[in-house]
């Protein structure tokens, strides 16, 4: 059962316009929110997250937006940019047994970014 | 800082065989976190280690096991290697927990 939901595989944008993300999740017990990006060959590299508390979060051209009625969160880049091109990956925390905290990741939604 | 090093990168084994991976986190973390990435599964969670002992550990069979040694350099064993355990295996590192996980750059382990 996939508690972390990024539906859509693969993200097609032309350079300058927005990238909008999407990420569905089940467990209302989330309390964090993680974005992260990866490049072929390489490690997952964080990129922005947003606490439950919040419904907003921005870092230059990125935005994450939380709408936790909906369980649902966004990841807007704007303008969207060739170097964006990338798997973008979804991760939601969750506080376990002995205060211990767990990563829920995603699939990924590859996005390709078109000069 | 030096980053998350993962070694070897690329790995050739046969079924049947094991195989020991290794990560340096970097220093001054003491959680590492160990993930496999196959297409269409995404990311699964290993096992986490922190301080030399397993926190919390995913849904993988007994034939991965991990360690983390006392400078919190940790490996990762599979043993009796299946087809099925061809993946790229992500290390990740962090002061106390996935917060600000900062990963290597992976070991593409292939079973032929």
């Amino acid at each position: 059962d996939q508690q972390v939901k990024q539906n859509s595989p693969s993200l097609s944008v032309q350079e300058g316009r927005i990238s909008i993300l999407n990420c569905d999740y089940t467990n209302s017990m989330f309390d964090y929110f993680l974005w992260y990006k990866k490049y072929p060959a390489e490690g997952p590299t964080f990129l922005i997250s947003i606490s439950s508390i919040k419904d907003k979060n921005e870092d230059g051209r990125f935005t994450v937006f939380l709408n936790k009625s909906a369980k649902h969160l966004s990841l807007h880049i704007v303008p969207s940019q060739p170097g964006d091109s990338a798997v973008y990956f979804c991760a939601a925390s969750i506080s376990g047994a002995g205060n211990n905290r767990k990563l829920i990741w995603g699939l990924g939604t590859s996005l390709a970014v078109n000069p | 800082k030096a980053g998350v090093t993962q070694t070897p990168r690329y790995l050739i084994k046969t079924r049947g065989q094991q195989v020991t991976l290794s990560c340096s986190p970097i220093s001054g973390h003491r959680s590492v976190s160990w993930y496999q990435q196959t297409p269409g599964q995404g990311l699964q969670f290993l096992f986490e280690y922190f301080s030399e002992t397993q926190r919390n550990k995913g849904n993988f069979p007994g034939r991965f096991s991990g360690r983390q040694f006392s400078n919190s350099r940790s490996e990762m064993n599979v043993s009796t290697l299946e087809l099925g355990d061809s993946a790229l295996y992500l290390c990740a590192s962090s002061l106390i927990g996935h917060e600000g996980y900062t990963f290597g750059s992976g070991t593409r382990l292939t079973v032929v």
